[in-house]
């Protein structure tokens, strides 16, 4: 069973520019989660998508964050224009009952670097 | 008080040793636990759920208490291939699918 798979794995853009990362989940995974790491800090959570509907976009940090996931299948979380501070490694992870049981399979990242 | 602290160690101990990590939680309706382990610079790796009634997974063991509001991890005879991160993850229940992380406790196991 192929994991869950990031592209890309690292991204170097300068300040104002946009960057669009990509997730493809376990295949048949409805629940797909967008996760990020600043470093010195713990892993925070984005947003949580059930098949193509956000389900809790609660930590999206603001409004030039914008996480897609048409067909409920892949899904992307576009940053538009990145800052400095969005610096970190962004997780994705799928899980094919919410988590509850069987808890999260995660991607290997996209470490996004803003200069 | 955050909702998931861990204590960030690290904590170095000697190949074969036993070490135990704990990770207390804030919200009492929190409903699943697991364990997770962390290598530098790689993706978390779900290393275990943790029961209410307890559970063992080879030198792992997995405890909670509900009562204290805290999980914890148990290694056995540590091996040099146990160094890594260990993250806490929480989550609630009644229909909030969040997952709460740790900011994780870090082990070294030396020769």
């Amino acid at each position: 069973e192929a994991g869950v798979t990031q592209f890309p794995s690292h991204s170097v853009i300068e300040k104002g520019q946009t960057v669009t990362l990509r997730c493809d989940p376990i295949s048949g995974h409805d629940n797909l989660y967008w996760y990020r790491r600043v470093m010195g800090k713990e892993i925070k959570f984005l947003l949580h998508f059930v098949k193509e509907s956000k389900q809790d976009e609660s930590g999206m940090p603001n409004n030039r964050f914008l996480a897609e996931r048409t067909g409920g299948t892949y899904s992307t979380l576009k940053v538009q224009p990145a800052e400095l501070e969005d610096s970190g490694v962004y997780f994705c992870a799928s899980s094919q009952d919410d988590g509850i049981n069987y808890g999260y399979t995660f991607g290997s990242g996209t470490r996004l670097t803003v200069v | 008080r955050k909702e998931v602290e861990q204590d960030p160690g690290p904590f170095n101990v000697p190949e074969g040793a036993t070490v135990a990590f704990n990770c207390t939680y804030s919200n009492s309706a929190s409903q699943s636990f697991f364990w997770y382990r962390q290598d530098c610079r790689k993706e978390p790796k779900l290393l275990m759920s943790v029961y209410s009634s307890g559970n063992e997974d080879g030198r792992f063991t997995a405890q909670l208490n509900r009562a204290s509001q805290y999980i914890s991890l148990l290694i056995r005879d540590s091996k040099l291939s146990d160094s890594a991160t260990y993250l806490c993850v929480v989550r609630l229940s009644g229909g909030s699918y969040i997952p709460t992380f740790g900011r994780g406790t870090s082990l070294i196991v030396h020769p």
